[in-house]
């Protein structure tokens, strides 16, 4: 099985913060990648794919990048709306996820 | 809008049996394959399985398989997972998702809301 590994677990940071989270796989995975945003009693919503394509509607403070078993999300200019827990997820072979990354208020 | 609302969600004993429905809306079913997610407090998001826009193609992860059966009406426009033989272990907020498609591997784009399965020992 391929292991995916977020870091941090968790960060603070205020609004307007750049953040960037790390994701890396256990074995390659090319740029099968996505990256998920989930609040609280909420399901996980899509925010990237193929480790760098915005999905339609999702603000373009967004960005993914990385290729190969390294990959970062970051958020350019931190919303209140984007406190909420994010995860990685491989679909090269079948599908895992990170443990995910909490970014909270500082 | 699409809409993929989960229900059947139950507190069930271990060895029990229990059919989560997924209804779809805004979109046509049929056109999609199709996956369940489950999601709890000490493995976090896991998948569970997949199944083909006609239902003839099914996957499974190895920690249900032979156990839950995944199954669609595409009429009714209707997914289904039959979970039998429970263990405590599958103790978790169920979701279904959609698919993106596409050529290649793909992911999720859009999940429903979730039905919780409790399993008491």
């Amino acid at each position: 099985d391929i292991q995916m590994t977020q870091s941090p677990s968790t960060l603070s940071a205020s609004v307007g913060d750049r953040v960037t989270i790390t994701c890396r796989a256990s074995q390659s995975i090319s740029n099968w990648l996505a990256w998920y945003q989930q609040k609280p009693g909420k399901a996980p919503k899509l925010l990237i794919y193929k480790a760098s394509t915005l999905q339609s509607g999702v603000p373009s403070r967004f960005s993914g990048s990385g290729s190969g078993t390294e990959f970062t999300l970051t958020i350019s200019s931190l919303q209140p709306d984007d406190f909420a827990t994010y995860y990685c997820q491989q679909y090269n072979t079948y599908w895992t996820f990170g443990q995910g990354t909490k970014v909270e208020i500082k | 809008e699409v809409q993929l609302v989960a229900s059947g969600g139950d507190l069930v004993q271990v060895g029990g049996s229990l059919r989560l429905s997924c209804a779809a809306s805004g979109f046509s079913l049929s056109s999609y394959w199709m996956h369940w997610v489950r999601q709890d407090v000490e493995k976090g998001l896991v998948w569970v399985s997949r199944i083909s826009s006609d239902g003839g193609n099914t996957v499974y992860a190895d920690s249900v398989r032979g156990r839950f059966t995944v199954s669609r009406d595409n009429a009714k426009n209707t997914l289904y997972l039959q979970m039998n033989n429970l263990r405590v272990e599958d103790t978790a907020v169920y979701y279904c998702a959609r698919d993106l498609g596409g050529l290649g591997p793909t992911t999720f784009d859009f999940w429903g809301q979730g039905a919780l399965v409790t399993v008491s020992s």
